[in-house]
């Protein structure tokens, strides 16, 4: 069986601070991992993904996510937020190979950004 | 590409009424996926297809709710009779096992308001 977790449903973070959002995850086999976003009312978009290979990956906007085998983590990072980055944001573990839309979701967890 | 359609994207109706809710997925895309998110819930997998055949149904709630996918290129998901608790926004994703390891990608939703 395959779970997610995310610590903290809430986050706050001055514009220009750094965004660290956590996701740990629970799987039986190698997982696939996933950050999505969603901005008010509209629908999810992927940040970036894990699949095989290397474990520190880029995705769009500047945020980046390393898989740790060994904490069961997969954290989404971003070095100086932006007011923009304001949003929900979903990590999500799948199967993989030709299951990779078949997703389990964390809670989620919502990035709030000060000026 | 215009990516996964979903209509309406807001849908009002009375409790006991009927409720279709649309999809075309990305073309060529042969997996489809329906998935709900609530506030309880968060986001959970309903059904999904492959090659327009249902695979796993055990994420639909009950038998008032029923998915079909007729062609590769269009997918329902009807609730019948709709209930108050059926709120919710209703999100189809598509994705290729062409690709391997590619993601889902999203539709904008249907936001389902039973009163």
């Amino acid at each position: 069986a395959q779970s997610v977790t995310q610590l903290g449903s809430h986050v706050s973070v001055s514009e220009g601070a750094l965004v660290l959002l956590r996701c740990n995850y629970s799987s039986s086999v190698p997982p696939y991992l996933f950050w999505y976003v969603q901005y008010p009312n509209q629908g999810l978009q992927l940040l970036l993904k894990y699949t095989t290979g290397a474990t520190l990956v880029k995705g769009i906007n500047g945020f980046e996510a390393e898989f740790k085998k060994s904490e069961t983590s997969f954290h989404l990072t971003k070095p100086s937020a932006h007011m923009s980055d304001a949003a929900e944001y979903f990590c999500a573990v799948s199967l993989g190979g030709s299951n990779t839309g078949k997703l389990i979701f964390g809670q989620g967890t919502t990035l709030q950004v000060k000026p | 590409d215009a990516g996964v359609i979903q209509s309406p994207r807001h849908e009002v109706t009375e409790m006991g009424q009927e409720v279709t809710l649309r999809c075309k997925p990305i073309s060529g895309h042969d997996y489809l996926f329906w998935y709900r998110q609530t506030m309880m819930r968060g986001l959970e997998l309903l059904i999904y297809f492959n090659n327009n055949v249902p695979i796993d149904d055990s994420g639909m709630p009950e038998d008032r709710f029923s998915a079909k996918m007729p062609n590769a290129s269009f997918s329902t998901l009807k609730i019948q009779p709709s209930e108050p608790r059926d709120s919710a926004v209703y999100f189809c994703a598509s994705s290729s096992r062409q690709k391997m390891n590619t993601e889902a990608f999203f539709g904008q939703g249907t936001r389902l308001t039973v009163v």
